[in-house]
């Protein structure tokens, strides 16, 4: 079935550093992916999305590719923010097979000022 | 926020007992999802229903059932609650012809099962 695998945390990181996420995913044709952020105590909200290869989904300064060679799709961020803080979900859509989202692990990222 | 709203934010219970979560997809939605969020197992998809009719399952428990109602507003059953039944339960919910499924989180209502 399909699967989501991202980096474990949690990822500690001083204000202004260079962010990396790292996602691949194992999944049956071309499904559409995403990175959503989930902040404490709150449910989870779109960060970005991605739904054909080489495509790159981007908000608020937030980036990822779709890398359908290497089945990844890898979240940056230039210069991190105290608010960043929050735990990151990679997750997969696979098309036609009932829409239903399939996640990773989560990561969480601290961010010190 | 999200325009999707889940009832009650936190729910304790015993084991044995049953309750029931309900939740309000976004305005014009006609998807209604489910999803399970605990340390061990992480983020699980449990049921999708769309305009009242199921239309998939996840790793639902046969003591767990849902439906949705012709409001479009949906509730999830979960019975005979054991101890590893607590976890925070999310409801989203998508626009009938959302591009690539954009799903709307609402804020998930806490089990405890003590």
């Amino acid at each position: 079935g399909d699967s989501v695998t991202q980096m474990e945390g949690p990822v500690t990181l001083s204000e202004e550093a260079f962010l990396t996420i790292n996602c691949t995913y194992t999944a049956t044709g071309y499904p559409s992916l995403f990175w959503y952020v989930q902040y404490p105590g709150e449910g989870l909200q779109l960060l970005l999305k991605a739904t054909k290869a080489d495509d790159k989904g981007s908000n608020k300064g937030f980036e990822a590719t779709y890398r359908k060679e290497t089945t990844s799709f890898h979240l940056e961020k230039g210069s991190v923010q105290v608010s960043d803080s929050a735990v990151y979900f990679c997750a997969l859509s696979p098309h036609n097979a009932g829409n239903m989202l399939t996640f990773g692990g989560g990561t969480r990222l601290m961010v010190k000022p | 926020d999200s325009g999707v709203t889940q009832t009650p934010k936190h729910l304790i219970t015993a084991t044995g007992q049953r309750v029931t979560l309900r939740c309000s997809p976004r305005s014009g939605d006609l998807s209604v999802y489910w999803y399970q969020q605990s340390l061990d197992q992480g983020l699980q998809f449990l049921i999708h229903y769309y305009n009242g009719e199921e239309r998939a399952k996840g790793n639902i428990l046969e003591r767990f059932s849902a439906q949705q109602f012709p409001d479009l507003h949906s509730e999830l059953n979960l019975s005979s609650l054991e101890l590893g039944d607590s976890a925070l339960y999310f409801c989203a919910s998508s626009a009938r012809d959302a591009l690539h499924n954009e799903q709307f989180f609402g804020p998930g209502t806490r089990l405890t099962v003590l």
